[in-house]
C-alpha cells in the first residue's frame, strides 16, 4: 500500500529566507517520487523527481529534496524564497499501477 | 513546445445540462489521467487510461460521469446531467507510463448552477 503525507497544509516565511516543505511517504515498492508546484489558475508543473539515482535530487527554480529511506520522508527545500515562489506544493509518490497525491501545502512568500 | 490541451477552459452551465470536457494528450504519451480539484476535497483522481483503455475509473461516479478515449489524440470527460456539486476544476495529464512523470493541462473550470 501506498499513501503520502503532507506534514503542514500552510507554510508561510519571508522573501530571502529558507524554505522547507515536508513530506512522508510509505510504499511497498521502491517508489518514484516527485514535486510538483501549482501557480493560481494554473496547471500542475514538475519541480523534481527522485526514481533511485541519487538521493539529492535537483529541481527547477532553486529547489531541491533529499530522498531519506530511514526516514521515510522527501522534503522539500529551497536556500532563499522568492515572491514567485507563492503556489501550492503537491508531493507526489508513485508505483507501477498508482500515483497518489498529497494534500498539498500552499506556501505564503511575504515581502 | 509538447503540451497537454484541454477545452473549454471555463465553462458555466445550468444544472441538469450535459457537460464535455475534451483533452489532447500530449502526442506520444500512452497514459492519460482525470483529475478534479476543489478547494474542500483537493486533486481527486477520476479515471486515467492507457494505450486508450480504461483502467480504473473508481474515483468516477459511475450515474453521471464516464470518461472515453476516442483516439490516441482525444480523451473526453462527460457528465450528465450535471449539478452544483459537480463545480470543479478539471484537470487532464498525460504520460509515458503509470509510475512516471505527469503533464497537465492548464485545467476546464466548471461552475454548474
Amino acid at each position: 500500500a501506498q499513501s503520502v503525507t503532507q506534514l503542514d497544509s500552510h507554510v508561510s516565511v519571508s522573501e530571502g529566507t529558507p524554505v522547507l516543505l515536508r513530506c512522508n511517504y510509505s510504499s511497498s515498492y521502491s517508489p518514484s517520487l516527485f514535486w510538483y508546484v501549482q501557480h493560481p489558475n494554473k496547471g500542475l508543473q514538475l519541480l523534481l523527481k527522485y526514481t533511485s539515482a541519487a538521493t539529492l535530487v535537483k529541481g527547477i527554480n532553486g529547489f531541491e529534496a533529499e530522498f531519506k529511506k530511514s526516514e521515510t520522508s522527501f522534503h522539500l527545500t529551497k536556500p532563499s524564497a522568492h515572491m514567485s515562489d507563492a503556489a501550492e506544493y503537491f508531493c507526489v509518490v508513485s508505483a507501477p499501477g498508482k500515483t497518489i497525491f498529497g494534500a498539498g501545502t500552499r506556501l505564503f512568500v511575504k515581502a | 513546445d509538447a503540451r497537454v490541451t484541454q477545452t473549454p477552459r471555463h465553462k458555466v452551465t445550468e444544472m441538469g445540462q450535459e457537460v464535455t470536457m475534451r483533452c489532447q494528450p500530449i502526442l506520444g504519451h500512452n497514459t492519460v489521467f482525470w483529475y478534479r480539484q476543489t478547494m474542500m476535497q483537493g486533486l481527486e483522481l477520476l479515471a486515467y487510461f492507457r494505450n486508450r483503455a480504461p483502467l480504473d475509473d473508481s474515483g468516477m461516479p459511475k450515474d453521471r460521469f464516464s470518461a472515453e478515449m476516442p483516439d490516441a489524440t482525444l480523451a473526453t470527460l462527460k457528465i450528465q446531467p450535471s449539478e452544483p456539486r459537480d463545480s470543479a476544476v478539471y484537470f487532464c495529464a498525460s504520460g509515458l507510463n503509470m509510475a512516471g512523470e505527469l503533464f497537465f493541462g492548464e485545467g476546464s473550470r466548471l461552475t454548474v448552477l
